[in-house]
């Protein structure tokens, strides 16, 4: 199985600021990554797909991704308040599709 | 409005046997692929099984191949996952999980419903 790593673990920052996070693939998973955003007792919600690909609605414009391969980032830029939360890649080059352990953003 | 609502989910004692369904709406459910994710508390999500739009193939994740199986009645847009073998490593929030157009990866999902493994 292709494992998935993220970092940081946890990251704070202030409103307005720009935040990245990253994930690494164990193998190449070409651009078949998403990113996903979960709030405390939600279901997690698609954010990003085919690595930077965004949902037509519902997605706001400061979520964007990038990376190809085996490297793969999420920026938020401009972070608001509603963005605290969990992110959490997922890989679907191959079965069983895996997820990253999860990034959890603080808002100081 | 897509909708996905899980039930079934109880405490069960370890080596028992437990079947969850999802049912869907607001959709074509018999058009997609549709997947089991969990969560377990305080934990990240893992993948556990897939099927295809017709049944006709089926994916596992290994730690569930033989104990689970999932399956489909598109008849009446639900989806179902059938849990044997259970230990209290499933204990977990099981989400119901549409997969897009591409598939691999979950446009909707549903609310999850809590499965305790628990003597």
């Amino acid at each position: 199985d292709i494992q998935m790593t993220q970092s940081p673990s946890t990251l704070s920052a202030s409103v307005g600021d720009d935040v990245t996070i990253t994930c690494r693939a164990s193998q190449s998973v070409n651009r078949w990554l998403a990113w996903y955003q979960q709030k405390p007792g939600k279901a997690p919600k698609l954010l990003i797909y085919k690595a930077s690909s965004s949902l037509e609605s519902g997605v706001p414009s400061r979520f964007s991704g990038s990376g190809y391969e085996k490297e793969f980032t999420l920026t938020i830029s401009s972070l608001q308040p509603e963005d605290s939360a969990i992110y959490y890649c997922q890989q679907y080059q191959s079965y069983g599709f895996t997820f990253g352990p999860g990034t959890k953003v603080e808002i100081k | 409005e897509v909708q996905l609502v899980e039930s079934g989910g109880v405490l069960v004692r370890p080596g028992g046997s437990l079947r969850l369904s999802c049912a869907a709406s607001g959709f074509t459910f018999g058009g997609y692929w549709m997947s089991w994710v969990r969560q377990a508390p305080g934990k990240g999500l893992e993948w556990l099984a897939n099927i295809k739009q017709d049944g006709s193939e089926r994916f596992y994740v290994d730690s569930v191949k033989g104990r689970f199986t999932i399956s489909r009645d598109n008849a009446q847009n639900s989806l179902y996952l059938q849990m044997n073998s259970l230990t209290v490593e499933d204990t977990a929030v099981y989400y119901c999980a549409k997969e897009t157009d591409s598939g691999g990866h979950f446009d909707y999902w549903g609310r999850g419903t809590l499965v305790t493994v628990s003597s």
